[in-house]
């Protein structure tokens, strides 16, 4: 089955500075690889996604990249933010099954100082 | 506009007792649910899915069980609880076909005590 590994799992900046968090799969067949932030006490939420006939997608501070021969792919926030402290789960999964069928990384807990 | 209710927010509950936690959807049909367990500081393990009413699948063998009644209703239980079950419950759901996002509910809190 696919195996995804996440690093690293806690990160701490200063506010500004650039946060890039890094993801690995095992499974060449995976094909869509979100990325979802939890904020203390609730459920994740997708912040930006890509899928595998794009390299990169970016919004506004957030962007993903992604390669597919490596097997691995980034997120990188820009001019990081207090409000963006929370933890960071990226995931892969494969057509023909589903989002929610998706393997985790063990998260990253990202700490933007003021 | 879809919405995932999920409750209740915490729970605590003596080893040994039932276990019942709820998870609706609304603003879709046929969603495909899941159940997901997430320990402190871990990410997210996959317990259970359905791609339909009274269709369960289990991804891990354990004190819990899942049951879908309705189109959009997703129900976790167990008959005893052990203290190994405590974690953050997470209920989620998406849509087929192809590859799109899950979305999550607030989770519920269990402690086993």
């Amino acid at each position: 089955g696919e195996n995804v590994e996440q690093h690293p799992s806690t990160l701490s900046v200063q506010e500004g500075d650039s946060a890039v968090i890094k993801c690995t799969y095992s499974d060449s067949a995976s094909n869509y690889f979100p990325w979802y932030k939890q904020e203390l006490g609730k459920g994740p939420q997708l912040i930006i996604d890509i899928r595998s006939n794009v390299g990169e997608k970016k919004d506004q501070r957030i962007a993903v990249t992604l390669n597919k021969t490596a097997k691995h792919f980034s997120l990188h926030i820009t001019e990081t933010q207090p409000e963006d402290s929370a933890v960071y789960f990226c995931a892969a999964s494969r057509s023909g099954t589903n989002a929610g069928k998706s393997t985790f990384g063990d998260g990253t807990t990202l700490t933007v100082k003021p | 506009s879809q919405t995932i209710h999920q409750w209740p927010a915490t729970l605590v509950q003596p080893v040994g007792s039932p276990l019942s936690l709820e998870c609706t959807v609304e603003g879709t049909s046929n969603p495909n649910l899941y159940w997901y367990r997430q320990a402190a500081g871990r990410g997210l393990q996959l317990l259970f899915y359905s791609v339909g009413i009274g269709q369960i699948s289990s991804e891990v063998p354990q004190n819990l069980s899942a049951s879908r009644p309705q189109d959009r209703q997703f129900i976790l239980s167990s008959k005893k609880l052990l203290l190994s079950d405590s974690g953050f419950y997470l209920c989620a759901w998406s849509v087929l076909p192809g590859t799109t996002e899950a979305f999550f509910g607030q989770g519920t809190r269990l402690t086993v005590v």
